[in-house]
């Protein structure tokens, strides 16, 4: 198994432009999850999928688009990129309904917004 | 958003040392979940408990629930270099519908 796998691993944006982070996993799992992690902040949730077809915001999701079209599938879309979007981003996904929902996290997708 | 306090933000320990490093809620969690993050990776899990007073061990690592269910530790034995990175706490609360809410992390250096 790949895992979680992101792509690109880095990308350079102007502002204003739109891009997709895409984010694939091959274990079956149901839940889905983005994250951004900037410094002296940890980890915070952007949007979230409990299953194809479903997507729900998390704490920051203003500024990005997400679909679940496939149990496999789970891109990020930014609408039109603004500094404030330079981050580290993550893509988790995990079974979701085992007691503890553990997340396994892909490599991460390094983006600045010029 | 639901806060979770992790302390200390930064360590710098010598090899050999042992560690420990713990996050504190207001609210009640049903898991508590610990990650390490090496440099340019992913978070990797690390333990996961999942009842209030568990302790748990993966190799030198101990972690516990606490038994209030609002707080939990990690401690590392015998540190080692390749122990460097960030550690993560992360917590699930009944109803957040799978959501986890991670703490800051705790940014342990060790000096061989």
């Amino acid at each position: 198994n790949a895992g979680v796998t992101q792509t690109p691993k880095f990308q350079v944006l102007k502002t204003g432009q739109s891009m997709t982070l895409q984010c694939a996993q091959d274990m079956n799992h149901e839940y889905m999850s983005w994250y951004r992690q900037d410094p002296g902040m940890g980890l915070r949730l952007i949007h979230y999928s409990v299953g194809a077809g479903i997507t729900d915001q998390g704490e920051v999701p203003n500024g990005y688009n997400v679909s679940r079209s496939t149990t496999e599938d789970f891109p990020l879309r930014l609408l039109s990129a603004a500094p404030s979007q330079t981050s580290v981003y993550f893509c988790a996904s995990s079974y979701g309904n085992v007691p503890g929902n553990e997340q396994f996290f892909g490599p991460g997708t390094r983006l600045t917004v010029l | 958003g639901q806060q979770l306090n992790q302390s200390p933000q930064s360590m710098f320990i010598q090899e050999g040392e042992d560690v420990s490093m713990n996050c504190t809620s207001s609210s009640i969690f049903n898991t508590w979940l610990w990650y390490k993050q090496d440099p340019g990776e992913g978070p990797v899990l690390l333990i996961a408990l999942y009842k209030a007073g568990e302790l748990t061990s993966n190799g030198r690592l101990t972690a516990q629930f606490g038994i209030t269910r609002k707080d939990s530790f990690l401690n590392i034995s015998a540190s080692i270099p390749s122990d460097v990175g960030i550690y993560f706490c992360a917590g699930q609360r009944r109803g957040s519908n799978y959501k986890l809410t991670f703490g800051k992390g705790t940014l342990l250096t060790v000096n061989p």
